[in-house]
């Protein structure tokens, strides 16, 4: 899987979207673009995937450059319960693999 | 409707014991997995499980850790001899995989938080 690079923390305010990028440099053609985030002792939640077009669903919206290198998960209305580590994975679609999770970016959202 | 769930949520056992954490997959998705997470670190893939194929044991990091899923659906960890560096919290995710080229994506329970004393 290819090697992603986040921040390791940004904030927002409450209400404010919350743009969180994700470096991507090496990834290969048939490689998505997932997001996960872990909630303090919880565990991980999916949140969105995408390929090559941009995502939106109840949650957030994923936005990937055309050149698939970078992208961007946005939060639209940040929440306190949004604040949280934000994990940006690529991996090959349906392979059946392990998670490997890096560091993340802490989210803290600002009342 | 009913997400993975995992039991006990706190087990704290003395060193040299054996544990065993339970999981309980979405119903119907097909592949489960087993992980770990100590204090302010990523997640370690212990092992995984797809239908009836042969488990993928490559995480599991010593003989002392073992994992079984009965009827496709349930599975337990078991960890023998506990030992200190055991402690961390053991995450399930089990998810439904699609045919072809479709994604897919893992949902975890809230995890067991085992402490070896």
């Amino acid at each position: 899987d290819a090697k992603t690079t986040q921040p390791t923390s940004m904030d927002c305010a409450e209400g404010r979207a919350a743009n969180l990028p994700c470096n991507h440099s090496t990834i290969s053609g048939n490689e998505y673009v997932y997001w996960y985030r872990q909630i303090h002792s919880q565990g991980p939640q999916y949140i969105i995937h995408g390929l090559k077009n941009n995502e939106t669903n109840e949650m957030a919206s994923l936005i990937i450059t055309e050149d698939r290198k970078s992208s961007t998960l946005i939060l639209p209305h940040a929440t306190l319960r949004d604040t949280a580590v934000y994990y940006c994975i690529v991996r090959v679609a349906g392979s059946g693999d392990k998670l490997t999770f890096g560091t993340g970016t802490r989210l803290a959202v600002r009342p | 409707g009913a997400g993975v769930s995992q039991s006990p949520s706190n087990k704290v056992t003395e060193k040299g014991k054996d544990v065993e954490l339970r999981c309980d997959p979405i119903s119907g998705h097909t592949a489960l997995y087993w992980y770990r997470q100590s204090l302010g670190q990523g997640l370690e893939f212990l092992i995984y499980f797809q239908g009836n194929s042969a488990p993928d044991k490559s995480g599991l990091p010593s003989d002392r850790f073992s994992a079984e899923r009965t009827g496709g659906s349930v599975s337990t960890l078991t960890i023998q001899r506990t030992q200190q560096e055991d402690s961390a919290v053991y995450l399930c995710a089990s998810s439904l995989l699609a045919g072809g080229l479709s994604p897919y994506e893992q949902y975890f329970g809230p995890g067991t938080r085992l402490t070896v004393t």
